[in-house]
């Protein structure tokens, strides 16, 4: 069984810094590319970053560039997301996403989700 | 980024009706279009990918047809458990985007 278990959200103050984690089992993490997306309260869904099997390939959101980082373990197969210089805009449930390509191609169909870890960015 | 818009914004609808959302792509994405539906205090569920593909799992009263920049979702008989919100998604080009969302509910 697929579980994808998010970690590491919580308030912070503006401008300071988070990492969120998620930790992956049942599959073959290393197969898969991953991806962030978020959920501000009562809002519908934005990608936030995404990632290739071997980290090779690497995009964001224009609302997060150059403020946040993606990356990879795959020997613990564990997905993070550095989140620098928080905005109060940036406050939102995280979900951590299983591509649903295989053979290391990335395809965007997101087939298996964490439940979400909050992010809390206030003052 | 390719914009992506649904309508509606939210139905009602009772069980056994047929349902269609529709979701429209500012520019031409072939059939790479995903459907998602989420339910309250839960993750996204993928029903559908590459626009009529239906996810395992997912049962068939779910289809989804279109190509190029319209598209839609219909749930031929709705089920109590489909009350829910659902959004598109395009896979054409990053940034994957979404739809607002449309949500079901009861009447």
């Amino acid at each position: 069984e697929v579980q994808l278990v998010e970690s590491g959200g919580g308030l912070v103050q503006p401008g300071r810094s988070l990492r969120l984690s998620c930790a992956a089992s049942g599959f073959t993490f290393d197969n898969y590319a991953m991806h962030w997306v978020r959920q501000a309260p009562g809002r519908g869904l934005e990608w936030v970053s995404g990632i290739s099997w071997n980290s090779a390939s690497i995009g964001y959101a224009d609302s997060v560039k150059g403020r946040f980082t993606i990356s990879r373990d795959n020997a613990k197969n564990s997905l993070y997301l550095q989140m620098n210089s928080l905005r109060a805009e940036d406050t939102a449930l995280y979900y951590c996403a299983k591509d649903g390509g295989g053979s290391g191609s990335r395809t965007y169909n997101l087939d298996y989700w964490g439940q979400g870890t909050l992010v809390t960015v206030s003052s | 980024d390719i914009q992506m818009t649904q309508s509606p914004s939210s139905l009602s609808a009772s069980v056994g009706d047929r349902v269609t959302i529709t979701c429209r792509a500012s520019q031409t994405i072939s059939s790479y279009l995903n459907w998602y539906q989420q339910k309250p205090g839960k993750a996204p569920k993928l029903l559908i990918y590459a626009a009529f593909s239906l996810q395992s799992g997912v049962p068939s009263r779910f289809s989804g047809s279109g190509s190029g920049t319209d598209f839609t979702l219909t749930i031929s008989s709705l089920q109590p458990e489909d009350f829910a919100t659902y959004y598109c998604q395009q896979s054409y080009s990053t940034p994957p985007t979404f739809g607002q969302g449309t949500k079901v509910d009861i009447k």
